[in-house]
């Protein structure tokens, strides 16, 4: 079955450190590749998509994602981690079917 | 602000009552999706309405039901509501007919409480 896994439920980081949110998908092909950041109390603003070539992708507010179809990952980074990034980032598939699969989420916290 | 706007905020109701949520897309988007977040479930997709036809299908329950209007707006009715029912609901728009290529806009959410 298609399923999209963050295996980091839990993250915490220093403000200024570096960041890796992971995401591994299970399905046979390559799917449509998204990730979605969560404020609280706000509904979900798309960080960046992956749909076909170039495996690096840029998105807004600094962050960028690598497709790796080896591993069937689409991990999410920063260099440099802001206070304001701190929320619930979500990894989403769409295997061509018009239904996004979404991960359970990785929620992360900054410290000062 | 997304642009996409959800009523009412939060829906306080008891079970086997039923409520109906309303979504109202940006302007001249014509497609509408809907999701439910729960602690339990996570973020599931639901249902895709595109310029009044459903589109596709998730995970929603024979208890749950949806349309799109001509105005485009959309509206959720849940019925013989349960405990397990107490969810985030989302609604998203985007201006074609698929996820494909097009980024989808989630509006703030309706809070279900069921007691």
């Amino acid at each position: 079955a298609q399923s999209v896994t963050q295996p980091d439920i839990h993250i915490t980081v220093s403000e200024g450190a570096s960041l890796e949110l992971r995401c591994n998908y299970s399905y046979g092909a390559t799917p449509y590749l998204f990730w979605y950041v969560q404020s609280p109390g706000q509904g979900l603003q798309l960080l960046l998509k992956y749909f076909s070539g170039d495996t690096l992708v840029q998105g807004i507010k600094g962050f960028e994602a690598e497709f790796k179809r080896s591993q069937s990952s689409f991990n999410l980074r920063k260099p440099s981690v802001h206070w304001s990034d701190a929320a619930e980032y979500f990894c989403a598939v769409e295997p061509g079917t018009y239904k996004y699969i979404f991960g359970t989420g990785t929620r992360l916290k900054v410290l000062a | 602000d997304s642009g996409v706007t959800q009523t009412p905020k939060h829906l306080i109701t008891a079970t086997g009552q039923r409520v109906t949520l309303r979504c109202s897309p940006r302007s001249g988007d014509l497609s509408v999706y809907w999701y439910q977040q729960s602690l339990d479930q996570g973020l599931q997709f639901l249902i895709h309405y595109y310029n009044g036809e459903e589109r596709a299908k998730g995970n929603i329950l024979e208890r749950f039901s949806a349309q799109q209007f001509p105005d485009l707006h959309s509206e959720l009715n849940l019925s013989s509501l349960e405990l397990g029912d107490s969810a985030l609901y989302f609604c998203a728009s985007s201006q074609a007919g698929g996820p494909l290529h097009n980024e989808q806009f989630f509006g703030p959410g309706t809070r279900l409480t069921v007691l």
